[in-house]
Order: C-alpha cells, then sequence, then structure tokens
C-alpha cells in the first residue's frame, strides 16, 4: 500500500524562474492538500484540492496555483520563484470525511 | 489567524527518560493531532485525538486532549534514542469537508542521549 509520494525530492531554481512540484495521494484518498515548511517551522497551509477543486487556501500569494487530476493526483506550481520560497513543500492526503492527514516526504526546493 | 503555541522548543534527554511536551491556543479545536519528523522526511501522524478530554495512546506514547480544547499534551516514556526528532501538534478546525483547515505548532525538537 503506497503511501503519499511526491516528485522530484530535490530541486534546484534560479529567481524568478518556474516550478512545478509533483504528488499522488496515499491508495483510498481523494483529497490533497499542499504545505510549505520553512526550517525550523511548522507547515504552513498552502491549498487543499478535492474533486479537481482548490476548495480551500492559505495565505499565500497567486504565484501559488495547483491542479488536481482525475486520478486524484496533484501538482503545485510556483511562478516568479522569490529567494523566500526556498523550503520544504510537503503534500498530503486523506479521504473526504476524514480528519487524519498522511504526509509525503516532501519535495526541498531552493531557490538561488 | 489561529496560532499554536508549542513547547518547549527543544529538549536534550537522556536514555530512559520520560518526556512531555504541549500546545496550547487561544483557539478552540475540534481534533488534535499529533506528528514525529526525522530529517529529510514529511511528518509521520502519532496519535489522533477527537473529543475534549480524551487520552489515548501508542505504545509509549500518551496524549490527551485538553478539557477547554485550547490545548493537549504528549507524553513519551522511557525513551530510546530512535525517539529523536521534531515532534509537530496541529489543530482542526471544521470537519472533515472542504471547511478543513489544520493549523500547526512549531515543533519540538528532541534529543536523546545513549
Amino acid at each position: 500500500d503506497a503511501g503519499v509520494t511526491q516528485s522530484p525530492t530535490h530541486l534546484i531554481k534560479t529567481r524568478g524562474q518556474q516550478v512545478t512540484l509533483r504528488c499522488s495521494p496515499k491508495s483510498g484518498h481523494d483529497t490533497v492538500s499542499w504545505y510549505q515548511q520553512a526550517l525550523g517551522q511548522g507547515p504552513q497551509f498552502i491549498f487543499q484540492y478535492y474533486e479537481e477543486e482548490e476548495r480551500q487556501r492559505g495565505n499565500f500569494p497567486d504565484r501559488f496555483s495547483g491542479h488536481q487530476f482525475p486520478n486524484y493526483s496533484s501538482e503545485l506550481n510556483v511562478n516568479a520563484l522569490l529567494l523566500g520560497d526556498s523550503a520544504l513543500y510537503l503534500c498530503a492526503s486523506r479521504s473526504q470525511g476524514a480528519l487524519t492527514l498522511h504526509f509525503g516526504n516532501g519535495t526541498r526546493l531552493t531557490v538561488t | 489567524g489561529q496560532q499554536l503555541n508549542q513547547s518547549p522548543q527543544s529538549m536534550f534527554i537522556q536514555e530512559g527518560e520520560d518526556v512531555s511536551m504541549n500546545c496550547t491556543s487561544s483557539s478552540i479545536f475540534n481534533t488534535w493531532l499529533w506528528y514525529k519528523q526525522d530529517p529529510g522526511e514529511g511528518p509521520v501522524l502519532l496519535i489522533a485525538l477527537y473529543k475534549a478530554g480524551e487520552l489515548t495512546s501508542n505504545g509509549r506514547l500518551t496524549a490527551q486532549f485538553g478539557i477547554t480544547r485550547k490545548d493537549s499534551f504528549l507524553n513519551i516514556s522511557a525513551s530510546i534514542p530512535s525517539d529523536v526528532g521534531i515532534y509537530f501538534c496541529a489543530g482542526l478546525t471544521g470537519g472533515g469537508g472542504s471547511n478543513y483547515k489544520l493549523t500547526f505548532g512549531k515543533g519540538t525538537l528532541l534529543t536523546v542521549n545513549p
């Protein structure tokens, strides 16, 4: 039973570039959320997707966008990268109606 | 927005000792989750608490959902070296639908000296 899988594991980008991160939810899960975790901090909620629509959004600018596909997998896109976007990006999934969230191992994004 | 105050920020203990950490907030939560994160990995769910006053165990871990619904604590008994990591509390508002909102504390870094 595969858990939440994310790709790539590490990524280095230059300021101003765009990046796409990918996530496959845990088997049986249909709701995907994305979190940003800066060094030494707890995860911060970016947005949540269900039925291919963004259902809820945290306090992140429009440069952060996402998508959910019919197979429940998801992408996080960040445009016009800033140095401050360097962080661990975590994908998490659950079944709609469930209260426990399961995380992948994240993508470490470094912006230079 | 909602904030969780997690303490202590870090702990350095000897193997075999018991550990206690807690989270407090000015906001009410309807579910508390405790996670552990190892270096280079994502958070792993340890314990989920669903009702005020609930006390739940998972092996050497015990967690409680505060009566006021504004706090929770996690205890680890007889610590071992593999307990090393960062422990996060997370409070949930909303339900299991689109209003699901999970807020995390800043974490407690636990170091266990063999």
